[in-house]
């Protein structure tokens, strides 16, 4: 069946490090891939998407990696800083139906200062 | 300000008591979706809406009912909650979800935090 996964459920972080979050996806038409951070007590918010015909983009101290050979997609944040402590989740399209979206178990960043 | 809202953002009830989580968004999103979280599973979509009187289920729909009689409105029912819908609620908007737009970049409210006992 389809399923978004990631690696590890948390991950500490040294402020002023790269922090590279990971996911393995199994839906291999999927046209797009997203990721979401969510602070304690909020709602999930968008921080970087990309295409399948992509393999690299990048945001604001943001990479989004995608590696469609093993089905692997990666966070990478530049310069972790106290603020990115969150839960991290990757996000893709369920099946060929576009409109529902699969979320992965999240990963909780934890920045040291 | 661009924003999604729900309420309540806390709720306890009991068993059998129907209930209505409220969603409202001002963006003119045609896209609307209901997600719960709870520990271990992450976000769950429950219902989904691709505009208005256009509704379908997502992965757990079972006990949850949903109405799109407004763009900017998507109530969440639940007509005789149980105690396994214990969660942390999401509503969610976006223009539109897909290929032929934006990729899923979804706007969500604060959440609701519901208890059933």
């Amino acid at each position: 069946g389809e399923s978004v996964g990631l690696h590890l459920p948390t991950l500490s972080v040294q402020e002023g490090d790269n922090s590279i979050i990971n996911c393995a996806y199994s839906n291999s038409a999927s046209d797009y891939f997203i990721w979401y951070k969510q602070e304690s007590g909020k709602g999930p918010q968008f921080i970087i998407d990309i295409r399948s015909n992509m393999d690299k983009r990048q945001g604001q101290r943001v990479t989004v990696l995608l590696n469609k050979t093993v089905k692997h997609l990666s966070l990478q944040i530049a310069a972790t800083q106290p603020g990115d402590s969150a839960v991290y989740f990757c996000a893709e399209p369920k099946g060929s139906n576009d409109y529902k979206l699969s979320f992965g178990a999240g990963t909780t960043v934890t920045v040291r200062a | 300000e661009a924003q999604v809202t729900q309420n309540p953002r806390y709720l306890i009830t009991v068993t059998g008591k129907k209930l209505t989580v409220t969603c409202s968004q001002n963006m003119n999103h045609e896209y609307m979706s209901w997600y719960r979280q709870d520990p271990g599973l992450g976000l769950r979509q429950i219902y989904y809406s691709m505009n208005v009187e256009v509704t379908d289920k997502g992965d757990v729909p079972e006990g949850y009912k949903v109405s799109r009689k407004e763009k900017r409105n998507f109530p969440l029912i639940l007509e005789s909650p149980s105690p396994n819908q214990t969660s942390l609620y999401f509503c969610a908007s976006s223009f539109h979800v897909g290929t032929t737009a934006n990729t899923g970049e979804l706007f969500f409210g604060e959440g609701s935090r519901l208890t059933v006992l």
